[in-house]
């Protein structure tokens, strides 16, 4: 049982370039999520998605876009990257956003934009 | 938005020592959340809490949910060093009930 898998685990770009990070999950969850951690700051959320087909704004979206084409997978596209940019992404999945919402991780993906 | 206190934000201790650490809200929460991030990974949920006082073990770790229901803390018995990492607290305070997250407390343990 593999969890939440994220691709790739590390990435340098320069100032422009464009990127997508992808996101996999086999535990059937409907609600998936991508934040950012910068040092000092914990986790923000990004974007999020309650389904299939469905995206949303999370507390930092700017500059960043994302699709939910499949269930199992949350894309997150940065289309321009900024240094502004370079940060740890964590992906995460969770059953549910109700009261018991318990929500998986992924590794990370450590991007530094230059 | 609202926002999670965490404290402290770091902290520096000798293998053996109980730690305790705090998470605080301006508002009322209905489940707090603990999560432990080891250096180079993901968070991964420790311990789950979901009414006023409640008080829940796992191992060496025990969270207990706030009377007021805007505080937990969490206590970490007999330090190890495999304990090192960041802890963080989350609660449903976002928008359509998102987890927030406080900013960590980084734990380091001396051998």
């Amino acid at each position: 049982n593999a969890g939440v898998t994220q691709t790739p685990k590390f990435r340098v770009l320069k100032t422009g370039q464009s990127m997508t990070l992808l996101c996999a999950q086999d535990m059937n969850h409907e609600y998936m999520y991508w934040y950012r951690q910068d040092p000092g700051m914990g986790l923000r959320l990004i974007h999020y998605s309650v389904g299939e087909g469905t995206t949303a704004k999370g507390e930092v979206p700017d500059g960043y876009n994302v699709s939910r084409l499949k269930k199992q997978n949350f894309l997150l596209g940065l289309e321009s990257a900024a240094p502004s940019q370079t940060s740890v992404y964590f992906c995460a999945s969770s059953y549910t956003n109700l009261a018991k919402n318990i929500q998986y991780f992924g590794a990370g993906t450590r991007l530094s934009v230059l | 938005g609202q926002q999670l206190n965490q404290s402290p934000q770091s902290m520096f201790i000798q293998e053996g020592e109980d730690v305790s650490m705090n998470c605080t809200s301006s508002s009322i929460f209905n489940t707090w959340l603990w999560y432990k991030q080891d250096p180079g990974e993901g968070p991964v949920l420790l311990i789950a809490l979901y009414k006023a006082g409640e008080l829940t073990s796992n191992g060496r770790l025990t969270a207990q949910f706030g009377i007021t229901r805007k505080d937990s803390f969490l206590n970490i018995s007999a330090s190890i060093p495999s304990d090192v990492g960041i802890y963080f607290c989350a609660g449903p305070g976002g928008s359509q009930g998102n987890l927030i997250f406080g900013k960590g407390t980084k734990l380091s343990v001396k051998p």
